[in-house]
């Protein structure tokens, strides 16, 4: 298996609904992370987990609240969104040390009314 | 300055073209990557690359260490390479973030 799975790949939520985003992956990363991407732009880090532990947060917002519950997956609450979050939310992962690639998910496309 | 600057931003080809794509980058970086974007989608990672010159299928990257730049070439170009090209690095240590360039619009017309 060599895919990162995000689920859902769309989502609409309303402001005061709270959601989750699931990221899955098998082959024995021990780094993963959560990227915002909007349109038109490059993707930009959001969190890095590393050996299951929240390593890097970019100072995002506490409406975002990562977790990590084993070495495969990877999730991202949301809570009480803003419009301006909806965006596309990619997944990656990747082996801790330099020199070694990194795999993305497809995303999950976000939209908050 | 961006840390990490591709150029051209917008690509216009005809199937059938040679394209290139340039990456320039002026830190110090471990590995740097090549992605694939298509419109509305996600990133397919392309090539990872930390010497020399990586081919698979039509596509060719190439990284030159000591001038900090990288290209990416795409063979006989099909409309299907239509899509975001984006250049990636990552930096040394256990620095896990990579920094992207603000990507390369490739259209290719049939």
């Amino acid at each position: 298996d060599t895919e990162v799975t995000q689920t859902p790949k769309h989502l609409v939520m309303g402001m005061t609904n709270k959601k989750s985003l699931k990221c899955e992956q098998h082959m024995g990363h021990r780094a993963m992370y959560w990227y915002k991407q909007k349109a038109k732009k490059p993707p930009e880090l959001m969190f890095v987990y590393s050996y299951e532990k929240l390593s890097i947060n970019e100072s995002v917002p506490s409406r975002f609240s990562p977790e990590c519950p084993n070495s495969s997956l990877l999730n991202l609450h949301l809570h009480a969104l803003q419009p301006e979050d909806s965006a596309l939310y990619l997944c990656a992962s990747s082996q801790v040390h330099r020199g070694y690639g990194y795999t993305f998910g497809s995303g999950t496309r976000l939209t908050v009314v | 300055k961006n840390e990490v600057e591709q150029s051209p931003q917008n690509l216009t080809a005809q199937e059938g073209e040679f394209i290139t794509i340039n990456c320039s980058y002026s830190v110090g970086i471990s590995a740097l990557h090549w992605l694939q974007q298509h419109p509305g989608g996600g990133i397919v990672s392309l090539f990872m690359l930390s010497s020399g010159k990586k081919k698979h299928g039509r596509l060719i990257a190439t990284i030159n260490i000591q001038e900090k730049h990288s290209s990416l070439h795409i063979t006989a170009s099909h409309p299907r390479d239509s899509a975001v090209y984006i250049c990636a690095v990552r930096g040394g240590g256990s620095n896990y973030k990579l920094t992207f360039g603000k990507g390369t619009l490739l259209t290719v017309n049939p």
